[in-house]
């Protein structure tokens, strides 16, 4: 029962374009949603986070939306650069984040084209 | 997360030998969390401890595993009894206090486990 689904499971986009990684959960305990980037050989970094509160953070490059009641999240990079280039999780987790377990999708590989 | 160390990198185990695996928090964290990864498969929490205790184990099979975070040294998980199934990448996270938000997790770069 996967409760975070990350449907696509690559995506390639041109330097300098947007991208937008996309995410959807199925929990409505879910109240803080997270990304997190990962090249390989390396553990899992924190990217950005959002609150159910909230509807948009951003980041400098990085902006993540959340719809509530689509129960759906995106992660836009803009402009995209190579070193983009990484797995994306998406990951929830209820309590507002404060020491509890995440949940995780099964990840994007971003693919940014020089 | 440079920070949290694991060790070792690479595990390589005949089926039903035995696998530990170790885990360094960051200084200052006493929270560690260990998160399993399967080929083709997001990370998926597996137990959570503080110094001495185990918090939440939610995560764990049931049989042959094992987590323990003593006052000194670092976190071990343990598998007994190794399978194939168990091949896959192990990782540690550590935060620093009760009430942190997520953000302050970091993780470690992993152990491969690989079972033949």
């Amino acid at each position: 029962d996967q409760q975070v689904k990350q449907n696509s499971p690559s995506l390639s986009v041109q330097e300098g374009r947007i991208s937008i990684l996309n995410c959807d959960y199925t929990n409505s305990m879910f109240d803080y949603f997270l990304w997190y980037k990962k090249y390989p050989a390396e553990g899992p970094t924190f990217l950005i986070s959002i609150s159910s509160i909230k509807d948009k953070n951003e980041d400098g490059r990085f902006t993540v939306f959340l719809n509530k009641s689509a129960k759906h999240l995106s992660l836009h990079i803009v402009p995209s650069q190579p070193g983009d280039s990484a797995v994306y999780f998406c990951a929830a987790s209820a309590d507002y984040g404060a020491n509890s377990k995440l949940t995780f999708g099964k990840g994007i590989t971003l693919s940014v084209r020089p | 997360n440079a920070g949290v160390m694991q060790n070792p990198r690479h595990l390589v185990r005949r089926r039903g030998q035995e696998a530990r695996l170790r885990c360094s928090p960051m200084k200052g964290h006493s929270h560690v969390y260990w998160y399993r990864q399967l080929p083709e498969e997001g990370l998926k929490f597996m137990v959570y401890l503080q110094k001495e205790n185990i918090i939440d184990e939610s995560g764990m099979p049931k049989e042959r595993f094992s987590a323990e975070f003593p006052k000194e040294g670092p976190s071990i998980l343990r598998i007994q009894q190794v399978v194939r199934g168990d091949s896959a990448a192990y990782f540690c996270a550590s935060s620093p206090a009760l009430g942190t938000t997520n953000e302050k997790l970091f993780f470690g770069s992993g152990t491969q486990l690989s079972v033949l």
